[in-house]
């Protein structure tokens, strides 16, 4: 089965700091992974994937993510948070069909 | 392309009633999820389409929930009865060619039970 672990449902930085969001998965073949992103009252939007290819993937808003096979994660960084990154995120997988598996989310807090 | 649409954005019902929450995808789009999000467990898959099929159903939790997609342009995810436990946040999203590509989802649809 396949599912996906997100360490800390709240995390909180200050502005012009370094965000890590931690992402852990499990599956028996290997997955597809994706980062979306959930303002308040908005669906989710996504911020990048990863399906081959290099395993550093950037995307939207400066926000990167990779992919390391070894630790099973694929956690999400950027190198100086802003306030409009206040948000809630969502590591998400494909591996078997095409189900995509979210994991339970992490709020981001962001102070000035 | 004006994005998913789900229909109403905010239901208020009386335990009992029969809910329909609608959902127009993407025009072109091959696959539709609907997934229901609660504080308590997330983000949930209820079950997804492909090419108005559905495919898989394990995450509807109970026989009073049925969904339906009679063509490429319309879904629909029915409760009934409804119940309390119910309340939650209802999200449609759709995509191109499933697991590669990015599932565009719907503002949703704030459901309360009372």
């Amino acid at each position: 089965a396949q599912s996906v672990t997100q360490l800390g449902s709240h995390v909180s930085v200050s502005e012009g700091a370094l965000v890590l969001l931690r992402c852990n998965y499990s599956s028996s073949v290997p997955p597809y992974l994706f980062w979306y992103v959930q303002y308040p009252n908005q669906g989710l939007q996504l911020l990048l994937k990863y399906t081959t290819g290099a395993t550093l993937v950037k995307g939207i808003n400066g926000f990167e993510a990779e992919f390391k096979k070894s630790e099973t994660s694929f956690h999400l960084t950027k190198p100086s948070a802003h306030m409009s990154d206040a948000a809630e995120y969502f590591c998400a997988l494909v591996s078997s069909g095409d189900k995509l598996t979210f994991g339970t989310g992490t709020r981001l807090a962001v102070r000035p | 392309d004006a994005g998913v649409i789900q229909s109403p954005r905010h239901e208020v019902t009386e335990m009992g009633q029969e809910v329909t929450l609608r959902c127009k995808p993407i025009s072109g789009h091959d696959y539709l999820f609907w997934y229901r999000q609660t504080m308590m467990r997330g983000l949930e898959l209820l079950i997804y389409f492909n090419n108005n099929v559905p495919i898989d159903d394990s995450g509807m939790p109970e026989d009073r929930f049925s969904a339906k997609m009679p063509n490429a342009s319309f879904s629909t995810l029915k409760i009934q009865p409804s119940e309390p436990r119910d309340s939650a946040v209802y999200f449609c999203a759709s995509s191109l060619n499933g697991r590669l590509s990015e599932a565009f989802f719907g503002q949703g649809t704030r459901l309360t039970v009372v």
